[in-house]
């Protein structure tokens, strides 16, 4: 079946210095790619997303790339703060028999050690 | 305008023993998902509601689950009986689009 694989599955960084977790994705068709954060207690959030027609997306220190050749996508952090900890997770949308649906990744934890 | 919201937010039951699981959707998303994250690995689908109708529940684990959604609103996900195998936290989303789907704070299920 389709898959998506999340690297790393913890990542620890010091504040102020950047993050990134990558996804490889096996669906060729997928074109829609959230990234969900998670965090203690709470429903994941959707804080980014992109669209296969797009190489790359930022929004203040979040940005996102994705490479449709190669079928991988990033969540690039820059200037992490304490906030940031959290559980990350990557999805590709599926399209199937008329219906669509996400496939997660396994998560990343991200820990800020301030 | 209010999220998506789960009730109830914990519960441990017997193996056994039935749950019922409600989601109320953000208020005009025609599509509602189920799924389910067991501890540890990655969320998984479990059904797609397009207002009242399934539209894709091929990731049902088997037929001790039942999901519905009376009146294209709110949805119910039924487990009857429970089996250890079961716990995890389950979550429900709702989306106007196909798209960018918004999550509750989800349901943590303990089967003992």
């Amino acid at each position: 079946g389709e898959n998506v694989e999340q690297h790393p599955s913890t990542l620890s960084v010091q504040e102020g210095d950047s993050a990134v977790i990558k996804c490889t994705y096996s669906d060729s068709a997928s074109n829609y790619f959230p990234w969900y954060k998670q965090e203690l207690g709470k429903g994941p959030q959707l804080i980014i997303d992109i669209r296969s027609n797009v190489g790359e997306k930022k929004d203040q220190r979040i940005a996102v790339t994705l490479n449709k050749t190669a079928k991988h996508f990033s969540l690039h952090i820059t200037e992490t703060q304490p906030e940031d900890s959290a559980v990350y997770f990557c999805a590709a949308h599926h399209r199937a028999r008329g219906t669509y649906k996400y496939i997660f990744g396994t998560g990343t934890r991200l820990k800020v050690l301030a | 305008e209010a999220g998506v919201t789960q009730f109830p937010s914990h519960s441990v039951i017997e193996k056994g023993q039935t749950v019922t699981l409600r989601c109320d959707p953000i208020s005009g998303h025609d599509n509602l998902y189920w799924y389910r994250r067991v501890m540890g690995k990655e969320i998984k689908f479990l059904l797609h509601f397009v207002k009242e109708s399934k539209q894709d529940e091929s990731g049902m684990p088997n037929n001790r689950f039942l999901a519905e959604r009376t009146g294209g609103t709110y949805s119910t996900l039924k487990v009857q009986p429970a089996e250890l195998e079961d716990s995890g936290v389950y979550f429900c989303a709702s989306s106007q689009s196909p798209y960018e789907q918004y999550f509750g704070p989800g349901t943590r299920l303990t089967v003992t």
